[in-house]
């Protein structure tokens, strides 16, 4: 199966910061990236799949790069709305696999 | 509305047996594969088994391989998962979701999860 790791696993900021969450797979997955925002209590959401590819009715603030093994998620000017957990999922093979979550909290 | 509504979680002993049921409503369900995907309490994300649209192709997360099976109903656009021979470390929040990645895990649409309790 294919690990995937983030960094780092929590972090503060405050609103309008430029927050930036890496994964790395342990192998090349290509393009096969995708993240998700999980708050409390609720279901994860797909933020970006495909690695830099924005999901529908997802607001502009929010990008993703890279390709191979090592990937970014950058919130541009951190929102209110934006606190919770985010996990990166690669897609390249089955199982896919999660990274452990990166928790992102109020400063 | 696309929606994904989950059923059937509930506390059982280990050893016992648990059915979910998830129901579509607002796309097309027969289009798409689906997964479950289940959440330990304070913990990660955890994929757990897919189907096909068809229901001719299924894979299962080793942790869970002959025990649980996965299955669907296009006619009544639900996908369901039982649960055999459960153990406590099967104690989570199940989430069906929709996969447009055909199998890959691109999981677009989630439900709001039904949990399930493992314990004596």
């Amino acid at each position: 199966d294919i690990q995937m790791t983030q960094s780092p696993s929590s972090l503060s900021a405050s609103v309008g910061d430029r927050v930036t969450i890496t994964c790395r797979a342990s192998q090349s997955i290509s393009s096969y990236l995708n993240w998700y925002q999980q708050k409390p209590g609720k279901a994860p959401k797909l933020l970006i799949y495909a690695a830099s590819s924005l999901q529908s009715g997802v607001p502009s603030r929010f990008s993703g790069s890279g390709s191979g093994t090592d990937f970014t998620l950058t919130i541009s000017s951190l929102q209110p709305e934006d606190f919770a957990t985010y996990y990166c999922q690669q897609s390249y093979s089955t199982p896919c696999t999660f990274g452990p979550g990166t928790k992102v909290d109020i400063k | 509305q696309v929606q994904l509504v989950e059923s059937g979680g509930g506390l059982v002993k280990p050893g016992g047996s648990l059915r979910l049921s998830c129901a579509a409503s607002g796309f097309t369900f027969s289009d798409y594969y689906m997964s479950w995907i289940r959440q330990a309490p304070g913990k990660g994300l955890e994929w757990v088994s897919y189907i096909s649209s068809s229901g001719s192709t299924i894979y299962y997360a080793d942790s869970v391989k002959g025990r649980f099976t996965i299955s669907r109903d296009n006619a009544k656009n639900s996908l369901y998962l039982q649960m055999n021979s459960l153990r406590a470390e099967d104690t989570a929040v199940y989430y069906c979701a929709r996969d447009r990645g055909r199998g890959g895990g691109l999981l677009d649409i989630w439900g709001q999860g039904t949990m399930v309790t493992v314990s004596s």
